[in-house]
């Protein structure tokens, strides 16, 4: 099993640019989340997934938008990119529990924006 | 909204001294669960925590969840450069996702 997949590892956009991550799950879990990350800030929920078709917005949604077409692919879209995006980006999955047990993290993706 | 603080930011320790991280929520917690993520790397799962007052251990660390469920903390004995890393809590307070809150992290810096 391949577990959580990110692609790209890498990118740099120019102010203005669009570009889609994409996250990949062969877990068969029903949650997905995408994370933000930077420096003395933690991870930061952008949104997330209950299961195929659904999102929801987490703590800082703004300037995303997110697509959970295939219950096994959650995608994060950047319309028109900030430099305030520049961060590491992670996408997690996990079952669906009213304990929310163990999150599984992809690599990340390294984004930054000039 | 809840928050969860965790202290220190940084610590710096001597290998083979040991270490500790808190976790403190504004509300009570349905459960905790700790992370560890390597320097480039992404957080990987160490435990949850559910009970109140539970302590659990994995080799030389030491998990306790607080008796009113607000608080925990990870203790690591006699540090190797291995446990280099920063460590993560995340609270979850219930209703879904919105629940869960992380910490932002100790980095433990260990010299050799």
């Amino acid at each position: 099993n391949a577990g959580v997949t990110q692609t790209p590892k890498f990118r740099v956009l120019k102010t203005g640019q669009s570009m889609t991550l994409l996250c990949a799950q062969d877990m068969n879990h029903e949650y997905m989340y995408w994370y933000r990350q930077d420096p003395g800030m933690g991870l930061r929920l952008i949104h997330y997934s209950v299961g195929e078709g659904t999102t929801a917005k987490g703590e800082v949604p703004d300037g995303y938008n997110v697509s959970r077409l295939k219950k096994q692919n959650f995608l994060l879209g950047l319309e028109s990119a900030a430099p305030s995006q520049t961060s590491v980006y992670f996408c997690a999955s996990s079952y669906l529990d009213h304990q929310f047990y163990e999150q599984y993290f992809g690599p990340g993706t390294r984004l930054t924006v000039t | 909204g809840q928050q969860v603080m965790q202290i220190p930011q940084y610590q710096h320790v001597q290998e083979g001294e040991d270490f500790t991280t808190y976790c403190n929520s504004s509300t009570t917690l349905s459960n905790i669960q700790w992370y560890k993520q390597r320097p480039g790397g992404h957080p990987v799962f160490l435990i949850q925590l559910v009970k109140s007052g539970e302590v659990k251990k994995q080799k030389r660390l030491t998990f306790q969840f607080g008796e009113a469920k607000k608080n925990s903390s990870l203790h690591i004995t006699a540090t190797q450069t291995t446990d280099v890393g920063t460590y993560f809590c995340e609270g979850y307070s219930g209703g879904g996702a919105d629940g869960l809150t992380f910490g932002k992290g100790t980095h433990l810096i260990i010299q050799p």
